[in-house]
Formats: C-alpha cells, structure tokens, sequence
C-alpha cells in the first residue's frame, strides 16, 4: 500500500494563478481532509470530507475549494492564489465516522507551496 | 469541539520516561482524547487514543484522569528518535482540530 499520496511535494506560484494539489489514498476510507502549516505553527484544518460526494468546511476555507468524486481522491483547489497561502498542506486520510479508530489519520508527506 | 491546552515545551533526558501533560476542561462524555506527533516537518504520525480507561501501546502509554478533564501520555522509555511535537487532541464529531502542541526535546 502506498498510503497517501500528495502531488506536487513543491510548487511555486505568482500571486493570482490556480493550480490543485493532488491527494490519493488506497486504504479504501472514507473520511479525507486537508490541513495547512504554516512555519512555527500547528496544523489547521481547510476542508474535510466524510465520503464521496460529501464536504465541509474546516478552520479556515476561504481561497481553497475541495470536491469528492470518489473515494480515493480528495483534490485541494487554489482558484486565485495569494502570498498569504504559501504554507506546507498536508492531506490525511481516516477510517469511517462512525469507526472506533475514526480519528487515527494517516497523512501524506506534505506539498511546499510559495506564492510569490 | 473542546479545547486543549498544553505546555510550550518540555525537556526530558534520553532513558527517561517522557511525561507529556495536556488539559481538556470541556471534554464532553463521547469525545475521545487523541495523541499525535510531528517529527521535524514531517507528517504528523498518530500514537495513541482513550475515552475514559488509560491505554497501552507500543509505542506509548495515555493516563486520563477519572473526571477526564485531563490526560497524560508517557514515553516509557525516551529516545533522541522522539524529540517531536505533540499533539493532544479532543476528537469533535467529524473532525480533529490541532492546537500548537508541546515541543518535546529529549537530550542525551
């Protein structure tokens, strides 16, 4: 199993272009989320999802956009991207909601992104 | 969600047990206290989970208190491997929302 799986792990942007971070994951679960961090912090939540078809908002969504069209992939949109958004984004995944082990999350090795 | 707070940082000697605390004052009855960590800029690694009885694993060892408004999760045995960040976390409903954790440096 390759786990989860982020592309690119490192990307530069100009303030205003759009691009989409690549998340993937082949444990067949069903819960799925994005976090950033930012340098010295913790992790804050952006959007979550707890199955295909299903998202929600976390922390801190605004300039970000997720959709779940199936269950293995869970892709984090930047539509118009700001200085501000530089930040290292992590994707994780975990079993069901309703899964005693619902809250362990296996995440990717992170996406390095600058906006300049 | 309830909140949780921990101290900045902690210093513990390699051999030594590590024993992070972390306080959950508005823990509600069906939420479960979790434990992660994050090496260096890695993603963070999940080590141990408990709703109300402590718990064991191989990797660590979560005391929570009987009013459960306070936890505490012990390195047995420290390594300079486990100089981290910890992070304890109430799990809400449908999602885990990190604070800033506890820089743990473990020195030889």
């Amino acid at each position: 199993n390759a786990g989860v799986t982020q592309t690119p792990k490192f990307q530069v942007l100009k303030t205003g272009q759009s691009m989409t971070l690549q998340c993937a994951q082949d444990m067949n679960h069903e819960y799925m989320s994005w976090y950033r961090q930012d340098p010295g912090m913790g992790l804050r939540l952006i959007h979550y999802s707890v199955g295909a078809g299903i998202t929600d908002q976390g922390e801190v969504p605004n300039g970000y956009n997720v959709s779940r069209s199936t269950t293995e992939d869970f892709p984090l949109r930047l539509l118009s991207a700001a200085p501000s958004q530089t930040s290292v984004y992590f994707c994780a995944s975990s079993y069901s909601q309703g899964s005693k082990r619902a809250g362990e999350l296996f995440f990717g090795e992170g996406s390095r992104l600058t906006v300049l | 969600d309830a909140k949780t707070t921990q101290p900045p940082s902690m210093d513990c000697a390699e051999g030594r047990a590590a024993n992070l605390p972390c306080n959950h004052s508005t823990i509600s009855g069906n939420e479960y206290v979790y434990w992660y960590r994050q090496i260096h800029s890695q993603g963070p690694q999940y080590i141990i989970h408990g709703l109300k009885n402590n718990e064991t694993n191989e990797m660590a060892s979560l005391i929570i208190t009987e009013d459960r408004k306070s936890s505490t999760l012990i390195l047995p045995h420290a390594t300079l491997r486990d100089t981290a960040v910890y992070y304890c976390i109430v799990k809400g409903a449908q999602k885990l929302v990190f604070g800033q954790g506890t820089r743990l440096t473990i020195n030889p």
